[in-house]
C-alpha cells in the first residue's frame, strides 16, 4: 500500500504569513508524529497523536505552532506569523503500534518550508 | 540533558571500502537504538534496531553495534557503493522519555 504522503513537498513564504502542512499517515495507523529537521540539528519532536487520546504537544517550540489530526487520519501542521527560523524541513510518522515505546516509525518525505 | 552526536558530520569514501559511521549518547539508560537512511526528498527508512540487551544486529552488508556502558553505537557497512550514499541517522530512545532523540546525521558520499 502507499506510505506516508506530505504536501506540499516544498513550500516558500514570506515573514509574518500564515502556512498549513498536511500528512497523510499509512491507512490504518492510530499514531502520528510530526518532527522538525534543521540545517545540521537532528530530528526535533513537536508532536505526537495516538487515537483519540489528548496529543502530547510537548515539543510544540511556541504557540505560534499547532496541530490538529481529523478523523484520527489526516493530520495538519499550522505555523502561524512565520518567522526565519521556522525554516526547516518538516516531516511526519505514522505508526501501527499503541506502544510509543516500541514502534516503528514510517516515514513521509518531508515539506520542506522556507521563511524569506 | 540527554544528547545524540555523530561523527563524522560527512564521509566520502572511493567504492569497495569498508567504513564506520559513530554515534555517542549521554546517557546509558536507554531502551533500544535505531539507525536511519535518509535520502534527499525522501523519508527516513529504518535500517537496524538494537534493543538494550543487545550488542549488535547485522542486516546484509550493515553491521550495527551497542556499548551501553560507554555510550556509544557504530554502524559498519562492507564493501561500500555508491547506491550506500545517503545521511545515517542515530536515534535513541532513553528509559526517561518516550521520543526519540536523534543525532544531526553523517553524509555519505559513495564515488564510484
Amino acid at each position: 500500500g502507499a506510505g506516508v504522503s506530505q504536501s506540499p513537498s516544498n513550500k516558500v513564504t514570506e515573514k509574518g504569513k500564515d502556512v498549513e502542512l498536511r500528512c497523510d499517515p499509512i491507512s490504518g495507523h492510530t499514531a502520528l508524529y510530526w518532527y522538525r529537521q534543521s540545517l545540521g540539528q537532528g530530528l526535533e519532536f513537536l508532536i505526537y497523536f495516538q487515537g483519540n487520546s489528548a496529543p502530547d504537544k510537548s515539543g510544540l517550540p511556541s504557540d505560534r505552532f499547532s496541530a490538529e489530526r481529523t478523523g484520527g487520519s489526516v493530520s495538519t501542521l499550522t505555523i502561524q506569523r512565520t518567522q526565519q527560523e521556522d525554516s526547516a524541513v518538516y516531516l511526519c510518522a505514522s505508526s501501527s503500534s499503541g506502544q510509543r515505546i516500541t514502534d516503528t516509525q514510517y516515514f513521509g518525505p518531508g515539506t520542506r518550508l522556507t521563511v524569506l | 540533558k540527554q544528547e545524540v552526536t555523530q561523527i563524522p558530520a560527512a564521509l566520502s569514501v572511493p567504492e569497495g571500502e569498508n567504513l564506520v559511521l559513530n554515534c555517542s549518547f549521554t546517557d546509558s539508560a536507554i531502551y533500544n537504538l535505531q539507525w536511519f537512511r535518509q535520502d534527499p526528498g525522501k523519508g527516513l527508512t529504518s535500517l537496524l534496531l538494537i534493543q538494550s540487551s543487545q550488542r549488535e544486529q547485522t542486516s546484509g552488508r550493515l553491521n550495527a553495534s551497542l556499548d551501553k556502558s560507554s555510550g556509544r553505537s557504530t554502524l559498519y557497512i562492507a564493501a561500500s557503493q555508491p547506491g550506500d550514499s545517503a545521511t545515517y541517522l542515530c536515534a535513541v530512545k532513553f528509559n526517561y522519555g518516550q521520543n526519540f532523540v536523534f543525532g544531526p546525521g553523517t553524509r555519505l558520499s559513495v564515488l564510484p
